[in-house]
């Protein structure tokens, strides 16, 4: 099974700042992953598929790179509705597998 | 716009079935550009993914569960369903239901539409 982990845990960011989210494969998985936004009592959303492809609707301060092993979301000028959790996801390879989540909340 | 709506008890006991199904509207089921997902969230914890459905029956479950998991799809009704067997408190947590869309010449994409979830709860 493929593993995810995610770096940071968790981080404070203030409202402007730039905020990167590091996702790290066991093993190579091509491009084949996704981002989430997950408010409280709230479904996840995609943000970024293809590990770079924007999801339509979805601000353009979201932006997503890497392949293989090592994959990053970065927001740029965080805004006030983006303080929630993300989640990576790899489809590559069954079973499907999700990073532990990165929990952005306000400084 | 695809949607899909989540329904089935919110109280399961201990060692029962746990059975909830997926309603499917703004899109057709039984498309070849899909294939049907169920993943489940415990309270304060992650995402896990459960297992998938193609509209013909293909199935691929998680192998931590795949014992006690099956899953269907009933094209008359444009729903899919999950059951998981011999449930206990490990069990519970909001069951989302989503598309795992097909993306062209890359294969296929992440999971993309998602249900509002269903918050089962294991208890006697």
């Amino acid at each position: 099974d493929i593993q995810m982990t995610q770096s940071p845990s968790s981080l404070s960011a203030s409202v402007g700042d730039r905020v990167t989210i590091t996702c790290r494969a066991s093993q190579g998985i091509r491009n084949d992953l996704g981002w989430y936004q997950q408010k409280p009592g709230k479904a996840p959303k995609r943000l970024i598929y293809a590990a770079s492809s924007l999801q339509s609707g979805v601000p353009s301060r979201f932006s997503g790179s890497g392949s293989g092993t090592e994959f990053t979301l970065t927001i740029n000028s965080l805004q006030p509705e983006d303080f929630a959790t993300y989640y990576c996801l790899q489809h590559n390879t069954y079973p499907l597998s999700f990073g532990p989540g990165t929990k952005v909340d306000i400084k | 716009q695809l949607q899909l709506q989540e329904s089935g008890p919110g109280l399961v006991k201990p060692s029962e079935t746990l059975s909830l199904t997926c309603t499917v509207s703004g899109g057709s089921i039984s498309s070849s550009n899909y294939y049907w997902a169920w993943i489940r969230q415990p309270p304060g914890k992650g995402l896990e993914w459960i297992g998938n459905i193609y509209y013909s029956g293909n199935t691929y479950y998680n192998p931590s569960l795949k014992s006690r998991v099956s899953m269907s799809v009933d094209t008359s009704k444009k729903q899919f369903s999950l059951k998981l067997s011999s449930v206990t408190a490990a069990d519970t947590a909001v069951y989302y239901c989503a598309t795992y869309p097909y993306g062209g010449s890359n294969g296929w994409n992440a999971l993309d539409h998602w249900g509002q979830g269903t918050m089962v709860t294991v208890s006697s």
